[in-house]
């Protein structure tokens, strides 16, 4: 299958600064990139969709402005948590797929704010 | 979010056949069957996905029934690795390839032993 790839692997921060994480598609374009997030023994929860060009679509719940999502080119997608806060910590993954076509997972980045 | 049901847990014995079943009774006729794995602490990993014939990989095989309100899917030999947290999912097909944002429910639980 495609490769998927994050950066860092695991952060550890302090409160009130900000963080960001690079997702990148190592062997094809993604058309479209996702940014989901695992609290500990809980299925993933989709944050967001953006498509290569254009603004980010938050699911319900999540904040655009703490959680900016950039998709710049077609082979990388950034995350950064603003102002991060103790709540924030948890395991963020990325996702993406050319087109319509299947959806293949990076490693996640696991962040923990002190 | 599209409904599929799987059991929350499986065990099954090191070398023999993991059959992990999931009902998706209300499928629409343009929706694929879409199977991934999350092993502990890494992202998920795509398996399989097929629209109504039965599909193999290297990884599985994917059954589907003639009426397309269930699968099942086959790890031939289950091997240590293989413990994770699977998921069946449902997404929307477009003009033949997938299509949809991938959402998680609680998925199955396998637990393969030696």
């Amino acid at each position: 299958g495609a490769v998927v790839s994050q950066h860092p692997s695991r952060v550890i921060c302090k409160s009130g600064t900000s963080v960001k994480i690079e997702c990148r598609s190592l062997d094809f374009q993604a058309t479209t990139m996702f940014w989901y997030r695992q609290f500990p023994k809980k299925s993933l929860m989709l944050m967001a969709t953006s498509n290569e060009g254009s603004k980010a679509t938050y699911e319900q719940g999540v904040e655009k402005d703490k959680f900016l999502i950039n998709h710049a080119s077609l082979t990388l997608s950034t995350l950064t948590v603003t102002s991060a806060h103790p709540e924030d910590s948890s395991f963020y993954i990325c996702s993406a797929r050319r087109y319509q076509e299947t959806q293949y997972f990076g490693p996640g980045t696991r962040l923990l704010v002190l | 979010d599209a409904k599929t049901t799987q059991p929350p847990s499986m065990d099954c014995a090191e070398g023999r056949a993991a059959n992990l079943p999931c009902n998706h009774s209300t499928i629409s006729g343009n929706e694929y069957v879409y199977w991934y794995r999350q092993i502990h602490s890494q992202g998920p990993q795509y398996i399989i996905h097929g629209l109504k014939n039965n599909e193999t990989n290297e990884m599985a095989s994917l059954i589907i029934t003639e009426d397309r309100k269930s699968s099942t899917l086959i790890l031939p030999h289950a091997t240590l690795r293989d413990t994770a947290v699977y998921y069946c999912r449902r997404l929307r097909n477009a003009g033949g390839t997938s299509y949809g944002k991938l959402t998680f429910g609680q998925g199955t639980i396998l637990t393969v032993h030696p």
